[in-house]
């Protein structure tokens, strides 16, 4: 299994700029998230999807969009990029929280809005 | 929303010392517990989890954490660190049984000074 896959790995944009981050899982997780790390501040949940074709939003969810359209796809979409979404973006996956299951970490894409 | 706090943003240990990191959160009910570990330029990986049970957890590389009810506390240690641990540490609730999400503290970065 290849767990959870990111791409792209880095990526530069300018200002409003859009750009789609993918995200994919071949463990059958039902549920799947998007966060952004910032340096000292953690990390922070952006949007989430307990399946598919259901989405939820996170802490932070202005400026992104997302969708789930099937169990293994989750892309994390940026209409009009701007300088304050300079971050590491993580996707993650999970069978089932509310069980005894942990979160699965992707790579992470490093984007640098300009 | 649920809170975690991780107060130490940043310990610096001499290798073979002893390290705790605190993590403290503020749910009242039932929770699932995490820590996760952050190599440089890595992804978030697991160290160890708490569903139930005992209370004294053991993961990889000779972590372990305590969790401890009555102070709302999932703390970690290792009697003896090693310059391999350097790392960025999170500790990550959910909320057993109900919750969708993980909530996550701001992180504890770690520097093992050979």
């Amino acid at each position: 299994n290849a767990g959870v896959t990111q791409t792209p790995k880095f990526r530069i944009l300018k200002i409003g700029q859009s750009m789609t981050l993918q995200c994919a899982q071949d463990m059958n997780h039902n549920y799947m998230y998007w966060y952004r790390q910032d340096p000292g501040m953690g990390l922070k949940l952006i949007y989430y999807s307990v399946g598919a074709g259901i989405t939820d939003k996170g802490e932070v969810p202005n400026g992104y969009n997302v969708s789930r359209s099937t169990t293994e796809d989750f892309p994390l979409r940026l209409e009009l990029a701007a300088p304050s979404q300079t971050s590491v973006y993580f996707c993650a996956s999970s069978q089932d929280p509310k069980g005894y299951n942990e979160q699965f970490f992707g790579p992470g894409t490093r984007l640098t809005v300009l | 929303a649920q809170s975690v706090s991780q107060h130490n943003h940043h310990v610096i240990l001499s290798e073979a010392a002893s390290l705790e990191l605190g993590c403290n959160y503020s749910y009242g009910g039932t929770v699932n517990l995490f820590w996760y570990v952050q190599y440089p330029g890595q992804h978030l990986q697991l160290l160890l989890k708490y569903f139930s049970g005992d209370p004294l957890v053991k993961g990889i590389k000779g972590f372990e954490a305590e969790f401890i009810k009555s102070k709302f506390s999932f703390n970690l240690r290792k009697p003896s660190v090693q310059w391999s641990d350097t790392a960025e540490y999170f500790c990550a609730v959910n909320e057993a049984n109900t919750g969708n999400q993980f909530y996550f503290g701001t992180g504890t970065s770690l520097t093992v000074i050979p």
